[in-house]
């Protein structure tokens, strides 16, 4: 049982330097989600998807762009890294349906030095 | 305010205790609500729902005010291992808001 997997787990980068997160899910589910959780914060929506071939903003998409490749996967991008995007990246999956809770991977901690 | 609060703790009790979290949400218009687990350094996990009527899950209980616009979680007979914290997530408006969450610790 995959559920939702995330790569990588770890990464250290420099200011200015950019990468991708991966995410896929293998339970079928239509609606994909990004976070990032700091303490004290709680989750903050960066990014979502609803279905396959939309993307919508959150509460914090500012520096971040995503790409819903499949209906399995759920790309985020930071193009140029800043030591205030250091967290950790939660992506998470649901099924149709608004009321529907979500399934998170394990999650990428990320640190920019 | 902020859409969905919670009391951070931490709540220090011992095993077997009898323990209970509130997570409050301004949004009138929400209509579902869940619980999760997230231990330390590890994703949030689904607990539980809310539902109206309130439910059970052996020890764990959840219930709904919506006049008071509340939501809680009732832990019986502490174990060491519900050591954790618990995060509310409220949805309304096609959107879901988690709160930050209430962390437990629980003595032996």
């Amino acid at each position: 049982n995959a559920g939702v997997t995330q790569t990588p787990k770890f990464q250290v980068l420099k200011t200015g330097q950019s990468m991708t997160l991966q995410c896929a899910q293998d339970m079928n589910h239509n609606s994909m989600y990004w976070y990032r959780q700091d303490p004290g914060m709680g989750l903050r929506l960066i990014y979502y998807s609803a279905s396959e071939g939309t993307t919508d903003k959150g509460e914090v998409p500012n520096g971040y762009n995503v790409s819903r490749l499949n209906k399995r996967e759920f790309s985020l991008r930071l193009e140029s890294a800043a030591p205030s995007q250091t967290s950790v990246y939660f992506c998470a999956s649901s099924t149709t349906g608004y009321n529907q809770p979500q399934h998170f991977g394990d999650g990428t901690r990320l640190s920019i030095l | 305010r902020k859409e969905v609060e919670q009391d951070p703790g931490p709540f220090n009790v011992p095993e077997g205790a009898t323990v209970a979290f509130n997570c409050t949400y301004s949004n009138s218009a929400s209509q579902s609500f869940f619980w999760y687990r997230q231990d330390c350094r590890k994703e949030p996990k689904l607990l539980m729902s809310v539902y109206s009527s309130g439910n059970e899950d052996g020890r764990f209980t959840a219930q709904l005010n919506r006049a008071s616009q509340y939501i809680s979680l009732l832990i019986r007979d502490s174990k060491l291992s519900d050591s954790a914290t618990y995060l509310c997530a409220v949805i309304g408006g096609f959107k879901t808001i988690f709160g930050a969450g209430t962390r437990l610790f629980v003595k032996a």
